[in-house]
């Protein structure tokens, strides 16, 4: 059973460049949320899907966009990097329908590294 | 609103030795507290979680907590401390059926020998 997966692994960016970083949940989970994870920090919450709709939202600016495609797996957008956009970005996922699945946990990739020079 | 204080950035305790990792939460609803475990270069792991019912929850790799709602804490505990167990620990909250961590600044445990 293939857990959570995420894309690229590691990536370097310059200010102002966009990117997009992938994840695909874990098998029968259909929530995907993100977080971002800087350097010796707890995760933060950025956005949550569900649904294919950005359901809850973490206190991040609108240069933070993302989405959620039929297969239930997610991207996380980034426009105008700045260098504190430099952090490790965690995939979760969680199933909200599956009975008995929905217990709060969620279950982590293990990250998209982003460096931004 | 909730929050997560962990109580020391940095622990060190000798091989062997007894794990206390230290959580206090704050939530103006009944909370779900979670443990996860991360090592070096890859995501969170979890070791245990509180929702309901029996307040000592036990985890994996020997690790368990005690839910303690009159002094709003979830500490971390491991009779005897293996090398394997260096690592940073995040203790998280969240609302029941809310799926949204709130993740405290995370505590690294070093083993020494």
């Amino acid at each position: 059973d293939a857990g959570v997966t995420q894309s690229p692994t590691h990536l370097i960016k310059t200010r102002g460049q966009q990117v997009t970083l992938r994840c695909s949940p874990k098998s029968g989970h259909d929530t995907v949320s993100w977080y971002q994870q800087a350097l010796g920090q707890g995760p933060q919450f950025i956005f949550q899907y569900y649904e294919e709709e950005e359901r809850q939202r973490g206190n991040f600016p609108d240069r933070f966009s993302g989405h959620q495609f039929p297969n239930y797996s997610s991207e996380l957008n980034v426009n105008a990097l700045l260098l504190g956009d430099s952090a490790l970005y965690l995939c979760a996922s969680s199933s909200r329908k599956a009975p008995g699945l929905n217990t709060g946990e969620l279950f982590f990739g293990e990250g998209s590294r982003l460096t931004v020079l | 609103a909730q929050s997560v204080t962990q109580l020391g950035s940095h622990v060190s305790v000798s091989e062997g030795a007894l794990v206390l990792l230290r959580c206090n939460y704050s939530s103006s609803v009944p909370p779900y507290l979670f443990w996860y475990v991360q090592y070096p270069n890859q995501g969170l792991q979890l070791l245990l979680k509180y929702t309901t019912g029996a307040t000592l929850v036990k985890g994996i790799n020997g690790f368990e907590a005690e839910f303690k709602k009159s002094e709003t804490s979830f500490h971390l505990t491991k009779p005897s401390a293996h090398m394997s167990d260096a690592a940073e620990y995040f203790c998280a909250v969240s609302k029941q059926g809310a799926q949204k961590l709130v993740f405290g600044q995370g505590t690294r445990l070093t083993i020494n020998p």
